[in-house]
C-alpha cells in the first residue's frame, strides 16, 4: 500500500512569487492535514481537511491556503512568498475522525525561498 | 493554554540504556497523545499513541506512562539502540481532529 505521497520534494522561489504544493493520500484516507516544520518553530499546524471541507485552520497568515478534491487529494498554496516560508511542509493523512485513529505523514516538501 | 512542553531538548543515551522523554500539557480537553519519531529527511512516524483512560502503554520498547492529574506523559525507551537515534515528538489533539499540537523535539543520540 503506497505511502501519503507530496510533490515535490524540493522547491526553490523567489519573494514574492507563489507556490502550490501538493498532496495524495493513502488509498482510503479521507482527512489530509498540513504542517509547517522549521527549526525556530517546530511542527506548525495549518489546516485540515475532511471530505472537501476545512475543518480547522492553524494560526497562519490569509497568504496560505489549502483545498480539497473530491479524490482526497489536496493541494496548499503559499502566495506572496516571504523568505520566512522556508521550511519542510508535512502533509498527513487518515483513515476518518474517529478517536485515536494515527495519522501518517509523507515525507514533505522542502521549500526554499530565496 | 494550546502548549505542549516537551523536555529535553536533546539527550546521549548508552546503547543498552533507557532513554526517557517528557511531555506536559495544559489543556484538558486534549484526548489522544501521540509520539512520533522522525529521522533527517523524513516526515515523523507514529511511534505510539495513547488515551488518559490508561496510565501505561508497552509497544515493544517503548511504553508512554500517563499521568492526567498532572497533566504529564513520557515515553520510555529500553534498551536504546543506535538505530533509535532520531528526533522524538510528543503530541497531543482533541477526539475528532487531527490538530496536532506538537512539543518541540528532542533529539537523541544512542552511541554504540
Amino acid at each position: 500500500k503506497a505511502g501519503v505521497t507530496q510533490t515535490p520534494r524540493y522547491l526553490i522561489k523567489t519573494r514574492g512569487q507563489q507556490v502550490t504544493l501538493s498532496c495524495s493520500p493513502i488509498s482510503g484516507h479521507r482527512s489530509v492535514s498540513w504542517y509547517q516544520q522549521t527549526p525556530g518553530q517546530g511542527l506548525q499546524f495549518l489546516f485540515e481537511y475532511f471530505s472537501e471541507t476545512q475543518r480547522n485552520k492553524g494560526n497562519f497568515p490569509g497568504r496560505f491556503s489549502g483545498r480539497q478534491f473530491s479524490n482526497s487529494r489536496s493541494e496548499m498554496n503559499v502566495s506572496t512568498l516571504e523568505l520566512g516560508d522556508s521550511a519542510l511542509y508535512l502533509c498527513a493523512s487518515s483513515w476518518e475522525t474517529g478517536p485515536g485513529t494515527e495519522a501518517f505523514f509523507g515525507q514533505g516538501t522542502r521549500l526554499t525561498v530565496v | 493554554q494550546q502548549q505542549v512542553k516537551q523536555s529535553p531538548q536533546s539527550l546521549i543515551v548508552q546503547k543498552g540504556g533507557i532513554s526517557i522523554i517528557n511531555c506536559a500539557y495544559e489543556n484538558t480537553a486534549f484526548d489522544y497523545f501521540p509520539w512520533y519519531q522522525q529521522f533527517p529527511g523524513k516526515g515523523p512516524a507514529l511511534l505510539i499513541a495513547i488515551r488518559p483512560d490508561v496510565s501505561e502503554k508497552k509497544e515493544g520498547r517503548f511504553t508512554i506512562s500517563f499521568n492526567k492529574s498532572a497533566k504529564q506523559f513520557s515515553l520510555h525507551i529500553m534498551d536504546s539502540q543506535p538505530g533509535d537515534s532520531a528526533t522524538y515528538f510528543c503530541a497531543a489533539s482533541t477526539s475528532g481532529t487531527y490538530k496536532y499540537i506538537f512539543g518541540t523535539g528532542t533529539r537523541l543520540k544512542v552511541l554504540a
